[in-house]
């Protein structure tokens, strides 16, 4: 079975700095989507960004880019010029390709990062 | 544009009482499901539907139970409530009942507290 681990409970950065979450998975399937998701206080859940396993180039959403090990299987979120919103705890999913039927669309999901942006 | 809506947002329960969890969307998203959020668990799926009529289990269904009948919604009920389903639930829908790089749009969750 497919595993997802966060292995940074928690996480600090400064304002208008970089910081980069990590997130690993376990899988014997070549060809899968991955997400990072943020859940901020308001325990709302809000898509970050997706990769496609068959796409090299790694992601990016304007200050949210990932860098995508598929060998090493890997897929950290960078953010950049870190803001006050951006605190909220993170987390990492994994999804399995289409062609396993009906059960695919589920995310397994990692135990999260909790990110505090410093003023 | 509601997307997907759940009610209650708060709830008390004492152990062996019933309820259900409303979940409604307005997307005709075909896959809809639920998630408890425990700390340091992440997210585990409990239960999801790719259609209507049609339900399945997921990683934690037990204790739960819940049906499809129509697109928009999709109730996930409590029947007799233990202290171990202290969480809090996440419903969400995909436009893809197959996955692939669609994503899960959640509602806001319903912290829920059983004494």
């Amino acid at each position: 079975a497919q595993t997802v681990t966060q292995s940074q409970p928690e996480m600090s950065v400064q304002e208008a700095e970089t910081v980069t979450l990590s997130c690993t998975y376990d899988t014997s399937e070549s060809d899968y989507y991955l997400f990072w998701y943020k859940q901020p206080p308001s325990r709302q859940m809000i898509l970050v960004i997706r990769q496609e396993a068959y796409k090299q180039q790694n992601a990016t959403e304007n200050r949210f880019s990932v860098n995508f090990q598929k060998a090493a299987k890997s897929f950290s979120l960078k953010i950049s010029d870190s803001q006050l919103g951006d605190a909220a705890m993170y987390f990492c999913a994994y999804r399995s390709p289409p062609y396993y039927g009906g059960a695919t669309n589920k995310l397994i999901f990692g135990t999260g990062t909790l990110l505090a942006v410093q003023p | 544009n509601a997307g997907v809506t759940q009610t209650p947002k708060f709830q008390v329960l004492k152990t062996g009482q019933s309820m259900t969890l409303q979940c409604a969307q307005d997307m005709n998203h075909e896959y809809m499901s639920w998630y408890r959020q425990d700390p340091g668990m992440g997210l585990r799926l409990i239960h999801y539907s790719v259609g209507a009529g049609i339900t399945d289990q997921g990683e934690v269904p037990n204790g739960y139970n819940v049906s499809r009948s129509t697109t928009e919604d999709f109730p996930l009920r409590l029947l007799s409530a233990a202290p171990s389903q202290t969480s809090v639930y996440f419903c969400a829908s995909s436009y893809s009942r197959t996955g692939g790089n669609s994503p899960l749009h959640f509602g806001n969750g319903t912290r829920l507290t059983v004494t």
